[in-house]
């Protein structure tokens, strides 16, 4: 149980285009989901807190305007990267849980290449 | 939440127990401890969490210490493929509560 699904694992864009990642709960609903970055030989870092129905809250520093997070089902979050640079190059992943007190459990994660 | 501090490294023996420390000296009440890993290019995996008492299950045991100041994660049999980071980490349970990664330890398991 508790299986998060990524889409898609990897993806390359040219500059100045969006990308949207898809975070998916596959048998549990999450009112909560989380996307973190993950630069090369870095620790993840948090990027938003996203909330079902409601808007994401965003960590010190990351754009909200640049990094738009919809959660519009209890199964469903995106991110979309706007406005793509080589510099947004990264490893997405999101994460999710079923109750408040459950662990997280994360995605496979998704592979920006911005060209 | 609070920090925690780990070794940058450790190896152990294919076969053997390996023990991979975690300090917590300014843990609350409220606080758990987490233990996650991360596969090369992968998201990271839920091993294993416990508030005061030890806890095992099919992937590892949880040690924390009476204090809780410091725990130690026991992969009982290591093999080749726990050659990884793994992520000590406290935090409050709630809704919006967020996991903080820090930099982790490098699991080495030498044949």
């Amino acid at each position: 149980g508790a299986v998060v699904s990524q889409h898609p694992s990897w993806v390359i864009c040219k500059s100045g285009t969006s990308v949207k990642i898809e975070c998916r709960s596959l048998d549990f609903q999450a009112t909560t989901m989380f996307w973190y970055r993950q630069f090369p030989k870095q620790s993840l870092m948090l990027m938003a807190t996203s909330n079902e129905g409601s808007k994401a809250t965003y960590e010190q520093g990351v754009e909200k305007d640049k990094f738009l997070i919809n959660h519009a089902s209890l199964t469903l979050s995106t991110l979309t990267v706007t406005s793509a640079h080589p510099e947004d190059s990264s490893f997405y992943i999101c994460s999710a849980r079923s109750t408040v007190n459950s662990p997280l459990h994360f995605g496979n994660g998704t592979r920006l290449t911005v060209t | 939440d609070a920090k925690t501090t780990q070794p940058p490294s450790m190896d152990c023996a294919e076969g053997r127990a390996a023990n991979l420390p975690c300090n917590h000296s300014t843990i609350s009440g409220n606080e758990y401890v987490y233990w996650y890993r991360q596969i090369h290019s992968q998201g990271p995996q839920y091993i294993i969490h416990g508030l005061k008492n030890n806890e095992t299950n099919e992937m590892a045991s949880l040690i924390i210490t009476e204090d809780r100041k410091s725990s130690t994660l026991i992969l009982p049999h290591a093999t080749l493929r726990d050659t990884t980071v793994y992520y000590c980490i406290v935090r409050v349970d709630g809704a919006n509560s967020k996991l903080t990664f820090g930099k982790g330890i490098t699991l080495s398991v030498r044949p």
